[in-house]
């Protein structure tokens, strides 16, 4: 009930081009979505985050398209960039009270190229 | 402001050695939790403090401990090391208890030899 499934594990995309990453999860409980990204040699930094009442938030390039009934949620990378090239992690957790951890998904790596 | 410390940043131990690692969360920051980072198994988690006690437990062996100051300070002990501990340590600050917008550290990479 805990894990949180995320695919691809790798991921090649042309500059320019759309990355999508997918993460499914089990516990309907979960009420806060965020996505991690990490560069080599750093901690991970918050990207973006939804909660389930939305079914899409967007910031500039990034946008978390969140599907409830199906217990998926993905994030879409427009114009990607080989900036961009980095590992990402979905997570989900119960945000308000209570002591559930943040669950992690397993990354993706990224890697854009010119 | 500063963000999430953590010190050592690079460590190497023998086997069967302990190691203490340590993290100063964001001020104002009053949770602190720990993941294991390695290349095969991503981000797991080791434990969460808040208020100077422990309030989750990851599924890791008794070998690994930790504790939080009154200053939200934490550190995490690792005793008698295994080759298998060797990995990236991630300390992540959050406001509150299972808060997921949760700020990292560097880390501390630790290699057992």
């Amino acid at each position: 009930q805990q894990q949180v499934k995320q695919s691809p594990q790798s991921l090649i995309v042309q500059k320019g081009g759309i990355s999508i990453i997918n993460c499914a999860y089990e516990n309907t409980a979960f009420d806060y979505f965020p996505w991690y990204q990490q560069f080599p040699g750093k901690g991970p930094a918050l990207l973006i985050a939804i909660r389930p009442d939305v079914s899409e938030k967007k910031e500039g390039r990034f946008t978390i398209s969140f599907n409830k009934s199906a217990k998926q949620f993905s994030l879409h990378i427009m114009d990607s960039q080989p900036g961009d090239s980095a590992t990402y992690f979905c997570a989900a957790s119960k945000s308000s009270g209570g002591y559930q951890k943040v669950t992690f998904g397993t990354g993706t790596k990224l890697q854009v190229i010119p | 402001k500063a963000g999430v410390t953590q010190t050592p940043r690079y460590l190497i131990k023998t086997r069967g050695q302990q190691v203490t690692l340590s993290c100063s969360p964001i001020s104002g920051h009053r949770s602190v939790s720990w993941y294991q980072q390695t290349p095969g198994q991503g981000l797991q988690f080791l434990f969460e403090y808040f208020s100077e006690t422990q309030r989750n437990k990851g599924n890791f062996p008794g070998r690994f401990s930790g504790r939080q100051f009154s200053n939200s300070r934490s550190e995490m002990n690792v005793s008698t090391l295994e080759l298998g501990d060797s990995a990236l340590y991630l300390c992540a600050s959050s406001l509150d208890q299972g808060n997921a917008e949760a700020f990292f550290g560097q880390g501390t990479r630790l290699t057992v030899v």
